[in-house]
């Protein structure tokens, strides 16, 4: 059963770069030709999609978000990653990383595995 | 502020059915891209309810339906119980301004 897990420091300084880590355990990263993604959810606020990745390496990124994000893989290690650059407090929220199902193929499919997300607190 | 609205709440006694509506545009739910729904339960990550708009994935029970027409799509909730008290969120693409997945604003189901 596929699984996902979330990690990283669960707090940054405002203007640093938060890091975070989604490690896949009971199947490949680079199985099935999936696409993996990040997704954020501020306190009591809705969902908001930041990012997502193929797991050749292609991305996809917010545009909102786009000049400071970066996603990547590691294949060997089976993990995608996130960093966000040039935090605020506006970027305080759990951080959830999931899959895309594989429906129509494409970065727009609904996510089906969801990791439990981690939360990270912009602060001094 | 998101593309995607959805009414903030919406409540139903046990047994009742209850609808979410999405409301977008030409450039999301009308362009034909697909809408999927999410239920999150309090302290927890959404799971995937419906998925290209009217398909189930394994699991979720069929008093969970979809539908999309227009610029608009719509979850339904029959026989409500208990345990569907939660908050759900729309997804959809949006092709304007370099394209890019987004979410409805969410609505809190509330069971009376």
């Amino acid at each position: 059963q596929l699984q996902l897990q979330e990690s990283g420091p669960g707090l940054v300084k405002p203007s640093e770069t938060l890091s975070l880590t989604c490690t896949v355990s009971g199947g490949s990263i680079s199985s099935s030709s999936y696409y993996w993604g990040w997704i954020r959810q501020p306190p009591g606020k809705g969902l908001e999609w930041i990012g997502s990745i193929y797991y050749s390496g292609s991305t996809y990124y917010n545009p909102s978000l786009k000049s400071r994000v970066t996603i990547s893989v590691d294949t060997s290690k089976n993990q995608f990653s996130l960093k966000l650059s040039s935090v605020t407090a506006a970027d305080t929220a759990v951080y959830y990383c999931a899959r895309h199902i594989p429906y129509s193929g494409s970065p727009h499919d609904a996510f089906d595995i969801w990791g439990q997300g981690t939360m990270v607190t912009v602060s001094s | 502020q998101s593309v995607l609205t959805q009414p903030p709440s919406v409540s139903g006694a046990p047994g009742q059915r209850v609808t979410i509506s999405c409301t977008g545009s030409s450039s999301n739910i009308g362009a034909g891209y697909d809408v999927h729904w999410y239920q999150q339960l309090p302290g927890t990550a959404p799971k995937l309810l419906i998925y290209g708009n009217s398909n189930r994935p394994s699991g979720v029970p069929d008093r969970f339906s979809g539908s999309k027409s227009g610029t608009s799509a719509s979850l339904a909730i029959t026989g409500l119980q208990a345990e569907d008290e939660a908050d759900y969120y729309c997804q959809s693409y949006d092709s304007s301004l370099s394209g890019s997945n987004v979410f409805g604003t969410g609505t809190k189901v509330t069971v009376l």
